[in-house]
């Protein structure tokens, strides 16, 4: 199975504040990578895509970049709706699998 | 709208059964490859199994920790997906959700779609 790696755990940050959540995937998996964003009591959101497009409806603080095995999602000036869990996926090869989850809080 | 709505979920005794059903909407359901996930309480989300369109057969994957015991299954008829689970473990406590993902004779042809529309979930809970 590949493994999906992910850091931070948590973090606490205020408003404003860029944020960058980390994936890193054994072995690679090329551009098979998707992030996710889920609130308390709700269904995962979809977020981004193949790495780096963004999901129709999001906003464009929200970014995703790397590649083969490093993968980021970066959150620029954060905004208190963006206070949530973060997932990332990998759909290389089954079973898929995703990270453990960046847990982002108010600071 | 888009939208994806699951049903069948419940309490169940370890060892028993259940049958899990989606419904979807606003899409043309056959098109779609569609998965099933599931959180349990407190843990992060878990891929559990796939079906692929009718383009691909309905072939199906399974997670390692459900395979022999889960059975994923679709009738595009109806638009529907269903997850016939048996011999139910304590560990399979978690909410179901339905998922739409790729589309397409080749998935990739389709990732503008993979695991973009989520369903609200359906709580299993197995226990005695």
């Amino acid at each position: 199975d590949i493994q999906m790696t992910q850091s931070p755990s948590a973090m606490s940050a205020s408003v404003g504040d860029r944020v960058t959540i980390t994936c890193r995937a054994s072995p690679g998996i090329n551009n098979h990578l998707v992030w996710f964003q889920q609130k308390p009591g709700e269904a995962p959101k979809r977020l981004i895509y193949t790495i780096s497009s963004l999901q129709t409806g999001v906003p464009s603080r929200f970014s995703g970049s790397g590649s083969g095995t490093e993968f980021t999602l970066t959150i620029n000036s954060l905004q208190p709706e963006d206070f949530a869990t973060y997932y990332c996926l990998q759909h290389s090869s089954y079973p898929l699998t995703f990270g453990g989850g960046t847990k982002v809080e108010i600071k | 709208e888009v939208q994806v709505v699951e049903s069948g979920g419940g309490l169940v005794q370890p060892g028993g059964s259940l049958r899990l059903s989606c419904a979807g909407s606003g899409f043309t359901f056959s098109d779609h490859y569609m998965d099933w996930v599931r959180q349990a309480p407190g843990k992060g989300p878990e891929w559990v199994s796939r079906s692929r369109n009718k383009a691909n057969g309905y072939t199906t994957e399974y997670a390692p920790s459900v395979k022999g015991r889960f059975t994923i299954s679709r009738d595009d008829s109806k638009d529907s997906l269903y997850l016939q689970m048996n011999s139910l473990k304590t560990e399979d406590t978690a909410v179901y959700y339905c998922v739409r993902s790729c589309s397409g004779t080749s998935c990739s042809d389709g990732y503008y779609y993979y695991m973009d529309v989520w369903g609200k979930g359906t709580t299993v809970t197995v226990s005695s």
